[in-house]
């Protein structure tokens, strides 16, 4: 079945960082990538998504680009802020496959002053 | 507008109990989907629904749990006989259609099993 495998955290910044979360994944035919955000004491919100290979997401500053290839769509910012500081997950969308989410572990980031 | 509220946001049961865990929907969105999110882990798909039907239910564990969404708007995801092991936050999403790409969360319920 579909699977999502991201970085283990937490992963630790200092302010103005690059940071890069790495997820891969697998699947059948050709699913949907998402990354979404969960700041402390609230819920999942979308951060981007790609729905084909080669696009890229982009949305606050953060980009992911699909690659087929490598079956990967990490997560990249070029200069992280405390407020960036939260849970952030992979997922997987397959048509092919119902249309649940298939989401990785999560990767906490914390970003200091 | 409103977005996905779920009701309780705690609910602590002891082992052996029943417990109903609700869900109201976005105005107008006709699919609905049930996560399970255990403490350090990504969200696990439980069941969906396509207006008042079960469209696929093959992430319920057991079946103690079942979910029902009777006229197609608010659902209510129930768990007979609780067991510490169902301690999770119990997650919610809408969509305008079925689709893995417009889900919109609610703020989950916290379950805790004593």
């Amino acid at each position: 079945g579909d699977s999502v495998t991201q970085m283990e955290g937490p992963v630790t910044l200092s302010e103005e960082a690059f940071l890069t979360i790495n997820c891969t994944y697998t699947a059948t035919g050709y699913p949907s990538l998402f990354w979404y955000v969960q700041y402390p004491g609230e819920g999942l919100q979308l951060l981007l998504k790609a729905t084909k290979a080669d696009d890229k997401g982009s949305n606050k500053g953060f980009e992911a680009t699909y690659r087929k290839e490598t079956t990967s769509f990490h997560l990249e910012k070029g200069s992280v802020q405390v407020s960036d500081s939260a849970v952030y997950f992979c997922a997987l969308g397959n048509n092919n496959a119902g249309n649940m989410l298939t989401f990785g572990g999560g990767t906490r980031l914390m970003v200091k002053p | 507008g409103a977005g996905v509220s779920q009701t309780p946001s705690n609910k602590v049961t002891e082992k052996g109990k029943y417990v109903e865990l609700r869900c109201d929907p976005i105005s107008g969105h006709t699919a609905l989907y049930w996560y399970r999110q255990s403490l350090g882990q990504g969200p696990e798909f439980l069941i969906y629904f396509q207006g008042t039907g079960a469209a696929d239910d093959s992430g319920l564990p057991n079946d103690r749990f079942f979910a029902v969404r009777p006229e197609g708007s608010v659902s209510t995801l129930k768990i007979q006989r609780t067991e510490r092991g169902d301690s999770a936050v119990y997650l919610c999403a809408s969509s305008l259609r079925a689709s893995p790409n417009e889900q919109f969360f609610g703020p989950g319920t916290r379950l805790t099993v004593l």
